[in-house]
């Protein structure tokens, strides 16, 4: 398996343009999780799906940030508008059980 | 304690030297402690996932234990290695939050020759 992918690797745009961020779990695992990682707050868990349906988008900073999954092998972060203050690496994990894969990440610059 | 914590944040060894780290949890609701490996641009890795108190696990020269009533675990590295070198997070699983890990910020560990 080619474990869990993300796309793109690395981001830039520009202040109040939307940003698209997208992931492919592992086939067949069936929970999906965003994060995001800084250097002051570390991971912090966004929202996180089971079996194609959110369960808890309680981590979503505000209404700027939607994240949906359609199917079992696809799922997308979108921030719109885009701010400054939302650069960051964004990565997705996907698990069976207790042990989460994590994807290589996003690099998101927002100038 | 509400959230994880960990410490040292960072820590410099030599190479052979043994180092270990500390995580503190939680210790109501709680249902599992995960270690994993972060090296730098790369993504993190899962090392052990413990559940049950005094459990221990060992990969190689890594070894962790757990104590889920005063809530800490401890990570070890027996003579430590420059590929090592990495962050070393960990994240508890409370029993009433479905597969949401909690992680703490990590403990960044730098090993020289």
């Amino acid at each position: 398996d080619a474990g869990v992918i993300q796309s793109p690797r690395h981001e830039v745009t520009e202040m109040g343009q939307e940003v698209t961020l997208r992931c492919k779990p592992i086939s067949g695992h069936n929970s999906l999780f965003w994060y995001r990682q800084t250097m002051m707050r570390g991971l912090e868990l966004l929202i996180y799906f089971n079996n194609n349906v959110p369960i808890d988008d309680s981590g979503m900073p505000e209404d700027r940030f939607s994240a949906k999954m359609p199917n079992a092998s696809f799922s997308t972060l979108k921030i719109q508008p885009s701010e400054p203050r939302d650069s960051a690496v964004y990565f997705c994990a996907s698990s069976l059980s207790n042990t989460q894969y994590f994807g290589p990440g996003t690099r998101l610059t927002v100038l | 304690i509400l959230n994880v914590e960990q410490s040292p944040q960072s820590l410099h060894v030599q190479e052979g030297d043994s180092t270990n780290f500390t995580c503190s949890f939680p210790s109501s609701n709680f249902y599992a402690l995960h270690w994993y490996r972060w090296e730098t641009a790369k993504s993190p890795e899962a090392l052990f996932v413990m559940t049950l108190n005094g459990d221990e696990k060992k990969k190689g020269r890594i070894s962790a234990t757990l104590n889920t009533k005063e809530g800490y675990s401890y990570l070890y590295i027996k003579g430590s290695q420059p590929e090592d070198s990495a962050t070393y997070l960990c994240a508890s699983l409370p029993s009433n939050s479905g597969y949401a890990l909690n992680f703490g910020k990590g403990t960044s560990l730098l090993v020289t020759p």
